[in-house]
């Protein structure tokens, strides 16, 4: 079946930029036609979703992160990124990636999701 | 951005009583092929969020059919017929209609 990881620092300097993998296993991102989401958790925002790549590299980002956001995809190794830059404690949260599983016109739903990592930002 | 309104955000059960969980959108979530953009989640303690219902009523595969979803345009209700113990967590309704993809405030859902 379908699994995805994410790996990368848990501790990020204020300024600094926040970098994230998502490696995926079970299927081919390259091949399969789904979105890739990545979606953060923090207590004071709840569940934001930060954005997806599609498997030709076309983006969408949430607005409110659009000027901060880039997403790669690394298609020899199966993974796709987040990069966020300059952050703020605001962007400590736990991070997950989740693949879209809509297959009805523009739908989206996501399943399965990573088991999430958690970043902390501070000095 | 579509608000995403839940209630109520915390819900006491006794196991083998229905429970029922209410989420709002500040805009209709009925697209123009019938379907309604709207997804129920299940995150379990120590888990990652994992997907019930998709399109507002259709279960995901392996959710018990105890769990039903219905609703239109901006009213819509997830029910659980017999809450079990395996069923405590938070529960959150998310709309797929426009970027971006908003989430609800989550309801936990406790045994009593």
């Amino acid at each position: 079946q379908v699994q995805l990881q994410e790996s990368g620092p848990g501790l990020v300097k204020p300024s600094e930029t926040l970098s994230l993998t998502c490696t995926v296993s079970g299927v081919s991102i390259s091949s399969a036609q789904h979105y890739w989401n990545w979606v953060r958790q923090s207590a004071e925002k709840g569940l934001e979703w930060i954005g997806r790549i599609y498997p030709n590299g076309v983006t969408d980002y949430n607005p409110s992160l659009k000027s901060r956001v880039t997403m790669s995809l690394d298609t020899s190794k199966n993974q796709f990124s987040l990069s966020l830059y300059s952050v703020t404690a605001a962007d400590t949260a736990v991070y997950y990636c989740a693949r879209d599983a809509g297959w009805v016109g523009t739908a989206t739903w996501f399943d399965p999701w990573g088991q999430g990592t958690l970043v902390i930002v501070s000095s | 951005d579509i608000v995403m309104t839940q209630s109520p955000l915390s819900l006491p059960v006794t196991p083998g009583e229905p429970a029922s969980i209410s989420c709002r959108s500040s805009q209709s979530l009925l697209y123009s092929n019938g379907y309604n953009y709207l997804d129920w989640y299940l995150q379990k303690p120590g888990q990652s969020p994992q997907l019930l219902i998709y399109l507002g009523s259709n279960r995901a595969s392996g959710v018990p059919d105890r769990f039903s979803g219905s609703g239109s345009g901006t009213d819509f209700t997830l029910k659980i017929s017999r809450v079990e113990a395996e069923d405590v967590g938070i529960y959150y309704c998310m709309h797929t209609l426009q970027i971006p993809f908003t989430f609800g405030q989550g309801t936990k859902l406790e045994i009593q």
